[in-house]
């Protein structure tokens, strides 16, 4: 299985804050990776598709990138909306695997 | 808009069979993958399986000798069924279409349970 893991698992940040957000596969993996954003209680919402492609009707401030092992995920200024936990998802292989989450906290 | 939704029994009983139906709508389920995910309380996500509208099946190796997905596409639904359950599996199971998950239903907490 490939192993998929965030860091930090979770920060403290501020509305207006850059946040950067890694995930690293344990073996290459090219662009199929993709990230959510989960608030409590609710289901698992899809940003980013083939490690930086935004999903219809996601806002631009957020942005990824990477290929291969390594992928970030940035929130270019963070809103009150934005707290949530991000996890990143490999679909290269299966199983398909998941990060273990990082938590985006309020400062 | 393509939306998902889970059904089923919210508590069953330990040596038991979970069984969860997702009903698609807004769209076909035909050219697709369609998956189950879940995750237990305070945890994580893991992937249980898909099953493609051919009916071509995927399962996490974790959980496979358990787990069966079935698709009934007169009704735009798929299934999910995982025998001999235990406090383990305990934990809000998804729907989902695509192998990065592009769509998703609200969840629904299943709770093993004497």
């Amino acid at each position: 299985d490939i192993q998929m893991t965030q860091s930090p698992s979770s920060l403290s940040a501020s509305v207006g804050d850059r946040v950067t957000i890694t995930c690293r596969a344990s073996q290459g993996i090219s662009n199929y990776l993709a990230w959510f954003q989960q608030k409590p209680g609710k289901a698992p919402k899809s940003l980013i598709y083939a490690a930086s492609s935004l999903q219809s009707g996601v806002p631009s401030k957020f942005s990824a990138s990477g290929s291969g092992t390594d992928f970030t995920l940035t929130i270019s200024s963070l809103q009150p909306e934005d707290f949530a936990t991000y996890y990143c998802q490999q679909y290269f292989s299966y199983p398909l695997t998941f990060g273990g989450g990082t938590k985006v906290n309020i400062k | 808009q393509v939306q998902l939704q889970e059904s089923g029994p919210g508590l069953v009983k330990p040596s038991e069979t979970l069984s969860l139906t997702c009903t698609v709508s807004g769209g076909s389920i035909s050219n697709y993958y369609w998956s189950w995910i879940r995750q237990p309380p305070g945890k994580g996500l893991e992937w249980i399986g898909y099953i493609y509208y051919n009916g071509a099946t995927n399962y996490n190796p974790s959980l496979k000798s358990r787990v069966t997905i079935s698709l009934d596409g007169s009704k735009n639904q798929f299934s999910l069924r995982l025998n001999s359950v235990t406090a383990a599996d305990t934990a809000v199971y998804y729907c989902a279409r695509d192998i990065y998950f592009q769509h998703w239903g609200q969840g629904t907490l299943i709770t093993v349970s004497s």
